[in-house]
């Protein structure tokens, strides 16, 4: 069975990072793209960072640009998102998600984790 | 960037017709997901490639593209269907998703 569990969310103050996690199984990581996609409170789902099947690609979102960082350790068979400099508007769920097409980047998002919750707040 | 515009909540009853709305510019020429939110889950994909309905999802909801609109179409809506509603399309100039406002739908 294709799963996504994401970790690493909590409470951080503004200005500090942390690192979330998604370990991937049924599956293998590097035949996928593989995103990051968040909702705040009372808003929809934002896109927010993208890793292409083979990690030579990455791309962000305008509003993380050069505060997060995409990753992935495929002999973990985990996705990760690095968040520096956390402002108050990244408070919100962020869920990891799998491009459905093995080594393309455009594709549809077919398997989903759960979300991991994130509030920046002093 | 590209902007996907969809209306903010549909009202059906149930055992009616649902159809939700997705607008940007020259949609027709793009491909079509559409994914399905309820609160404290993870989306799910309903429609994919403009009308393909992934395994698991019942065959009340379809999927279309043409015109100046793409629609995903709930057939006999149950309470269930309930929830909010994202179509999403591929956006080449910057290679990632764009994601549309979302939609919620209320089972009256």
């Amino acid at each position: 069975q294709e799963q996504l569990v994401e970790s690493g969310g909590g409470v951080v103050q503004p200005g500090r990072s942390l690192r979330l996690s998604c370990a991937a199984s049924g599956f293998t990581l590097s035949s996928h793209a593989m995103h990051w996609v968040r909702q705040a409170p009372g808003k929809g789902l934002e896109w927010v960072a993208l890793v292409s099947y083979d990690g030579r690609k990455n791309f962000y979102a305008d509003s993380v640009k050069g505060r997060f960082t995409i990753s992935r350790d495929t002999s973990k068979n985990t996705l990760f998102l690095q968040m520096n400099s956390l402002r108050a508007e990244d408070t919100a769920v962020y869920y990891c998600a799998r491009g459905k097409y093995q080594l393309l980047l455009a594709a549809p998002l077919d398997v989903w984790g759960k979300g991991t919750s994130v509030t920046v707040s002093s | 960037s590209y902007v996907l515009t969809q209306p903010p909540s549909v009202s059906v009853a149930p055992g009616q017709t649902a159809r939700i709305a997705c607008r940007g510019d020259n949609i027709r020429r793009k491909t079509l997901h559409w994914y399905q939110h309820k609160p404290g889950q993870a989306p799910v994909l309903v429609v994919y490639d403009d009308k393909i309905r992934p395994s698991g999802v019942p065959e009340r909801f379809s999927g279309s593209n043409s015109g100046s609109t793409a629609t995903l179409t709930i057939n006999g809506v149950e309470a269930g269907d309930e929830a909010d509603y994202y179509c999403q399309v591929w956006d080449g100039n910057r290679d990632h998703p764009v994601l549309g406002g979302g939609t919620k739908l209320t089972v009256l």
